[in-house]
């Protein structure tokens, strides 16, 4: 069964601090690792797709990274509109995304 | 359409009562799904549609619960005899091919509420 974990589970910030969100993964047969930020009473928007170990992808201040059992993302100088919560899924074998919890994050200015 | 929508935004009803909640995907995409979030959850999948194929009923909590697609585009998610632990977000995604290597898209979610 494909599993997927975040963490921290909250996370708070000083504007300007940057830090690095984590998501472990068990999957069988990776097809793709996705990044999604979601807005409070909003839907998930899509951030990045990663396929293989290595890959890296950029967008503004944030950086996804995947290693075989896990992916980060990177949050560099982040500001207040970065405040969401970011969910991180993996598809496997079956058609459906698993998702992670979240990582709730607040910046502060 | 520019994104994926769905009606209606919000939604309250009474223990025992149907509702039908509806999805309209992305333009030329084959693939949707739907999912539902619990407050401090993680999505769950519910159910897939991939073209013509026989849906993906397999994360359908109960037999309350059904949802069709017509004509390859619209979809609706129906709950019967609603319970309160049936409120939720529900949420629903597509994508232009079924693989799960493909990037899905998602609505703004219908919150539903059973009171």
């Amino acid at each position: 069964e494909d599993q997927v974990t975040q963490s921290p589970e909250a996370l708070r910030l000083q504007e300007g601090e940057s830090s690095s969100l984590n998501c472990s993964y068990t999957v069988s047969g990776l097809r793709g690792l996705f990044w999604y930020r979601q807005d409070p009473g909003k839907g998930p928007e899509f951030l990045f797709t990663l396929y293989s170990a290595g890959e890296e992808k950029e967008k503004e201040r944030l950086k996804a990274t995947l290693t075989k059992k896990e992916s980060f993302l990177h949050i560099t100088a982040p500001k207040p509109e970065d405040s969401a919560t970011y969910l991180c899924a993996v598809g496997g074998g079956r058609r459906a995304l698993t998702f992670g919890s979240g990582t709730r994050l607040q910046v502060q200015p | 359409g520019a994104g994926v929508s769905q009606s209606p935004s919000n939604k309250v009803t009474e223990k025992g009562k149907d509702v039908e909640l509806r999805c309209d995907p992305i333009s030329g995409h084959t693939a949707l799904y739907w999912y539902r979030q619990s407050l401090g959850q993680g999505l769950e999948f519910l159910i897939y549609f991939q073209g013509n194929s026989a849906p993906d009923k397999s994360g359908l909590p109960s037999d309350r619960f059904s949802a069709e697609r017509t004509g390859g585009s619209v979809s609706t998610l129906t709950i019967q005899r609603t319970q309160q632990e049936d409120s939720a977000v529900y949420l629903c995604a597509s994508s232009l091919g079924g693989g799960s290597q493909e990037t899905q898209y998602f609505g703004p979610g219908t919150r539903l509420l059973v009171l």
